[in-house]
């Protein structure tokens, strides 16, 4: 059964950059039939798609993060990493991976999530 | 940033049917399959719907959506109090090139 566990470190600075890994079991990463993505809510709050990737290496992301969200794939470790830079406050939030069907763009599969904290 | 609308709650007594709508345009919607995702409180969100009105395996069948035009539905046959939660529409929006979710609607079971 395929499974996602997201981790990273829990607080992040104000400015400074948030690195999230996506670790894949269960299945590979490299298949052709899905896209990796990040999701994340903030505190009693709704979803917000970050963005995604297949296994090649090509990318969408929201383009209300565009410039700050670089989202990558190793292929070797069957992960994903995201990461968001100049982040604020306003970042603060569960931050969940989670694999996307190419066909349907439904999201399947969901890791539990992690909560990220932006505080000095 | 939801693009998607949804009413914020939804309520029922056991057994009643609620649905939950979900408002776009023709950039999302209009144009693209409609995904559904529950939340139970304090988890990860969960596929329910996909392609407007398929259910994974697994879920009951007493979930049920649809899609006309510029809005898709969910519905809830025979409210239970384990579908106390979140609910999510989601779809492709061809503007921004990217996934949008619905605001969210709080089913409360009376």
């Amino acid at each position: 059964q395929l499974q996602l566990q997201e981790s990273g470190p829990g607080l992040v600075k104000p400015s400074e950059t948030l690195s999230l890994t996506c670790t894949v079991s269960g299945g590979s990463i490299s298949s052709d039939s899905y896209y990796w993505g990040g999701i994340r809510q903030p505190p009693g709050k709704g979803l917000e798609w970050i963005g995604s990737i297949y296994y090649s290496g090509s990318t969408y992301y929201n383009p209300s993060l565009r410039g700050r969200v670089t989202i990558s794939v190793d292929t070797s470790m069957n992960q994903f990493s995201l990461r968001l830079s100049s982040v604020t406050a306003a970042d603060t939030a569960v931050y969940y991976c989670a694999r996307r069907f190419r066909i349907t763009k439904a999201f399947e599969n969901w890791g539990q999530g992690t909560m990220v904290t932006v505080s000095s | 940033q939801s693009v998607l609308t949804q009413p914020p709650s939804a309520s029922g007594t056991p057994g009643q049917r609620v649905t939950i709508s979900c408002s776009g345009s023709s950039s999302n919607i209009g144009s693209n399959t409609v995904n559904w995702y529950q939340q139970l409180p304090g988890t990860a969100p969960k596929l329910l719907i996909y392609y407007n009105d398929q259910r994974p395996s697994g879920v009951p069948d007493r979930f049920s959506g649809s899609k006309s035009g510029t809005s898709a539905s969910l519905a809830i046959s025979g409210l239970q109090s384990e579908d106390e939660a979140d609910y999510y529409c989601a779809a492709w929006d061809d503007s921004l090139n990217g996934q949008v979710f619905g605001t969210g609607t709080k089913v409360t079971v009376l």
